[in-house]
């Protein structure tokens, strides 16, 4: 596969479930995201890697938890999610320096929260 | 902090036509690079156009092209010969200076081209 893939692409979950969505990258990047999109607001930035090392936290709920174990791989492990996380995740990679560092995204994750 | 807005929450044009879309931003910044991001129905987001600021020649790809007002802080974009494959939510970000990695989105404006 090329570009940017997430899975999986729909997820329904309880509020006392535990999942993770996952994110993986063929575009030999070093930096990953993670945002948030909700109807009729702006995309949200949760996290930055850069390298595999957190550079942004956008003061995200401790139930979120990212996890960067290369830099080709991204999750976001959740639990006891709240109704309101429901959204559609959006993963992105960049080269994560130079001039333009366009970030290219993933599909996302439609998440339902129950 | 940086803010975008877009004031067009849907817009509708005939197939063909020509269709301009607006962006406001506000910064203190003066080097920045803002850019213009495609997302269809199928959900996947692309970069349709970007401008760096300090360059006053407005960019374009091919039927694409913005409009950039630096004083005025307006990054608006411009879709000539509208196709039906245009059709999406259209949103315009802004990022500072070389080596950060924050895009800030606005809200989104939907487009719809109209056979």
């Amino acid at each position: 596969e090329t570009g940017v893939t997430q899975t999986p692409r729909h997820l329904v979950m309880g509020m006392t479930n535990k999942k993770s969505l996952k994110c993986e990258q063929h575009l030999g990047h070093n930096a990953m995201y993670w945002y948030k999109q909700s109807a009729k607001k702006p995309l949200e930035l949760m996290f930055v890697y850069s390298l595999e090392e957190r550079v942004e936290n956008n003061s995200v709920p401790s139930r979120f938890s990212p996890e960067c174990p290369n830099s080709s791989h991204l999750f976001l492990h959740l639990h006891t999610l709240q109704p309101e996380d429901s959204a559609l995740y959006l993963c992105a990679s960049s080269h994560g320096q130079g001039e333009w560092n366009e970030q290219f995204f993933g599909p996302g994750t439609r998440l339902t929260v129950l | 902090a940086q803010t975008v807005t877009q004031s067009q929450p849907e817009m509708s044009v005939q197939e063909a036509e020509t269709v301009t879309l607006s962006c406001t931003y506000d910064t203190s910044e003066n080097n920045y690079y803002l850019f213009w991001y495609k997302q269809p129905p199928s959900r996947q987001m692309i970069l349709v156009i970007r401008q760096e600021a300090y360059k006053q020649q407005n960019a374009t790809e091919n039927r694409f092209s913005v409009n950039f007002q630096k004083a005025a802080k307006s990054f608006s974009l411009k879709i000539s010969d509208s196709q039906l494959g245009d059709t999406a939510m259209y949103f315009c970000a802004f990022m500072m200076s070389f080596g950060n990695e924050k895009l800030t989105f606005g809200t989104g404006t939907r487009l719809t081209i109209i056979p």
